[in-house]
């Protein structure tokens, strides 16, 4: 059973407006969590992070928010750009140890 | 060179085929991974290094075998692989596992077709 999950598969967002991208969780024990970012043909890259401390951490353009209670996160991309337009992946881990992926969302920016 | 490199690029093999995948990292990072990544499945972690010793392989076949002869290289060798094992196989390194940074670094991976 996956303990990461990104429940949507792609995604279509207007440029210049906000992509959301969501991830839920079922380990209670994560205390960690990540946001990578893929283009084809190369490998994922680290984007943003968070910790189970915090509910909400940014970096220019993108905001990651953690609902605990909800076991939920999300990514937000203001304003998106065309160069946004990437296989997304959430990450989580728990004490320090291997992450656990979700699956990816393909986020289409449209021109 | 810099970040994380792999080699090579694309793969093609037969299932009787012996073949090797290699990965090198110039960030001076004790720790190494492979990963395993099929269509919109989430990345599975097949192995990690940690100061050249495997300290982590989830439940992996045997036809693939890590080898770490230093911090900086890294190898899969593949044998009689089945054609499910076809995906992209990925290389990471980070500062330390476990440790205070959970950032990994990707190299571009290995795109594997076993025929």
């Amino acid at each position: 059973d996956q303990q990461v999950k990104q429940n949507s598969p792609s995604l279509s967002v207007q440029e210049g407006r906000i992509s959301i991208l969501n991830c839920d969780y079922t380990n209670s024990m994560f205390d960690y969590f990540l946001w990578y970012k893929k283009y084809p043909a190369e490998g994922p890259t680290f984007l943003i992070s968070i910790s189970s401390i915090k509910d909400k951490n940014e970096d220019g353009r993108f905001t990651v928010f953690l609902n605990k209670s909800a076991k939920h996160l999300s990514l937000h991309i203001v304003p998106s750009q065309p160069g946004d337009s990437a296989v997304y992946f959430c990450a989580a881990s728990a004490n320090n140890y291997q992450l656990i992926w979700g699956a990816g969302t393909k986020l289409i920016i449209k021109p | 060179e810099t970040g994380v490199t792999q080699t090579p690029r694309h793969l093609v093999m037969g299932m009787t085929n012996k073949k090797s995948l290699k990965c090198e990292q110039h960030l001076g990072h004790n720790a190494m991974y492979w990963y395993k990544q099929s269509a919109k499945k989430p990345l599975e972690l097949m192995f990690v290094y940690s100061l050249e010793e495997r300290v982590e392989n989830n439940s992996v076949p045997s036809r693939f075998s890590p080898e770490c002869p230093n911090s900086s290289h890294l190898f899969l060798h593949l044998h009689t692989l089945q054609p499910e094992d076809s995906a992209l196989y990925l290389c990471a390194s980070s500062q330390d596992f476990p440790g205070t940074s959970y950032e990994q670094y990707f190299g571009p991976g290995t795109r594997l077709t076993v025929t």
